[in-house]
């Protein structure tokens, strides 16, 4: 079964910064691209970043691009996301998302989500 | 990247056919065919109904359809039942590595 498992959610003020991460189970890990999405509560889905299986290629929207940071490490099955100068438009669901192979863009499985809120 | 533009609610009786537009600001919403839909109910995540304009994932029942014509994509529900109230969301990747989801349309089973 496969299984993702974010964490790292919370509350963080303006400014700061926060590590997401999740862990993977059920499927080669290191076949797959990854993804990271968030939603606003009440609102839409926003593709934040995608990570290839080798990790040597990524790219971002251009809303969190040069604040942001994914990554990944095969060896433990994870997936990361590093966000930096957090702002209050930050504030949502940030969700682990499993590409159905590499680079398809098809998002076959979810994490539950962890939530983020920016506040002072 | 522009949310993709979707309407805000559509409904229909069971047994009837909905289709959901998504719409992009190109001439092709999607060049190479990276286009899904996802259905979401409250508190819950997405999940995969068609990816690549007309593939559905195994265990989505083929009442769900997609299709595509220039810059707009479609997902058409046929037989329309009560479970299937929703949000859905279209998501196309755009130029590069980037790809943006559709602004979400809710979905009433009347």
């Amino acid at each position: 079964e496969v299984q993702l498992v974010e964490s790292g959610g919370g509350l963080v003020s303006p400014g700061k910064s926060l590590r997401l991460s999740c862990t993977a189970s059920g499927f080669k890990f290191e076949a797959s691209t990854m993804h990271w999405v968030r939603q606003v509560p009440g609102r839409g889905l926003e593709w934040l970043s995608g990570i290839i299986s080798t990790g040597r290629f990524e790219d971002y929207a251009d809303s969190v691009k040069g604040r942001f940071t994914i990554s990944r490490d095969n060896g433990r099955n994870s997936l990361y996301l590093q966000m930096d100068g957090l702002r209050g438009d930050d504030t949502a669901t940030y969700y682990c998302v499993k590409d159905i192979g590499e680079t398809f863009w098809a998002f076959e499985y979810w994490g539950q989500g962890t939530p983020v809120n920016v506040s002072s | 990247q522009s949310a993709l533009t979707q309407p805000r609610s559509v409904s229909g009786s069971p047994g009837q056919s909905v289709t959901i537009s998504c719409t992009g600001p190109n001439s092709d919403i999607s060049p190479y065919n990276f286009v899904s839909w996802f259905q979401q109910y409250p508190g819950k995540a997405p999940k995969l109904l068609i990816y690549h304009v007309t593939k559905r994932p195994s265990g989505v029942p083929d009442r769900f359809s997609g299709s595509k014509s220039g810059n707009t994509a479609s997902l058409t529900i046929s037989g329309l039942q009560a479970e299937d109230e929703a949000d859905f969301y279209c998501f196309a990747k755009g130029n590069g590595f980037t790809g943006v989801f559709g602004t979400g349309t809710k979905l009433t089973v009347l």
